[in-house]
């Protein structure tokens, strides 16, 4: 079974612009969750997403946006980059809500 | 406000050795708690997740115990290998009733290096 893909996997943008990241969950899984991982402040949950709705959204600002389609991938949004932006985005999958999560491995956005 | 410690923060053992990583919450109400590990560039594994009555769980040489009443959390791994060599990260999952789901609130990882 193929795990949870993201695209791409390095990005690098300048501030100001916007981006759009890309995650395909494993087959079957209908929850997608997003997190935002720096060093200093570890992971933190951006959203999460069940049947193409939001279900819960943490604190990160407006620019900060995502999506789900009906065959379960997503995408996030980040628009107006600021040098803060640049992290590791990762996106985990799952069965259901509150079930193991399962993570890719992430986008690296730089931004410069 | 839920929150996750983890200690230490960083851990350097030696090819073979045993050691234990920490995880305290103040996290409620309680759903379950989880330990993933990241190798450096990777996403997070799933290592284990317990429920409020389970006290220990294993997964080969990782072994992970919960106290509910201490609200307290271990993971043990047992005759280390250079493949150990990883940051793990204490998950505690909170039901967040208000909205019919489910919050996780992470903590920041121990950092494990494995040495020969």
């Amino acid at each position: 079974k193929a795990g949870v893909t993201q695209t791409p996997r390095y990005l690098i943008k300048t501030r100001g612009q916007q981006v759009t990241l890309s995650c395909s969950p494993i087959s079957g899984h209908r929850s997608v969750s997003w997190y935002q991982q720096t060093p200093g402040q570890g992971l933190q949950f951006l959203f999460e997403y069940f049947s193409e709705t939001q279900r819960n959204k943490g604190n990160f600002p407006g620019r900060f946006s995502g999506r789900q389609f009906s065959n379960s991938r997503s995408e996030m949004n980040v628009s107006t980059l600021e040098l803060g932006d640049s992290a590791l985005y990762l996106c985990a999958s799952s069965l259901q809500v509150n079930s193991p999560l399962h993570f890719g491995n992430g986008t690296r956005l730089t931004v410069t | 406000k839920n929150q996750v410690e983890q200690s230490p923060q960083s851990l350097i053992i030696l090819e073979g050795k045993n050691c234990t990583l920490q995880c305290n919450y103040t996290v409620s109400p309680f759903s379950n708690l989880r330990w993933y590990k990241q190798d450096t560039g990777r996403g997070p594994v799933s290592l284990t997740i317990m429920t409020f009555s389970e006290n220990t769980k294993s997964n080969g040489r990782y072994t992970a115990t919960l106290d509910a009443d201490t609200k307290q959390s271990s993971l043990h791994i047992t005759a280390s290998q250079l493949s150990d060599s990883a940051s793990y990260i204490c998950v505690v999952s909170a039901i967040n009733s208000g909205a019919g789901s489910y919050q996780l609130t992470f903590g920041k990882g121990t950092k494990l290096s494995v040495i020969p």
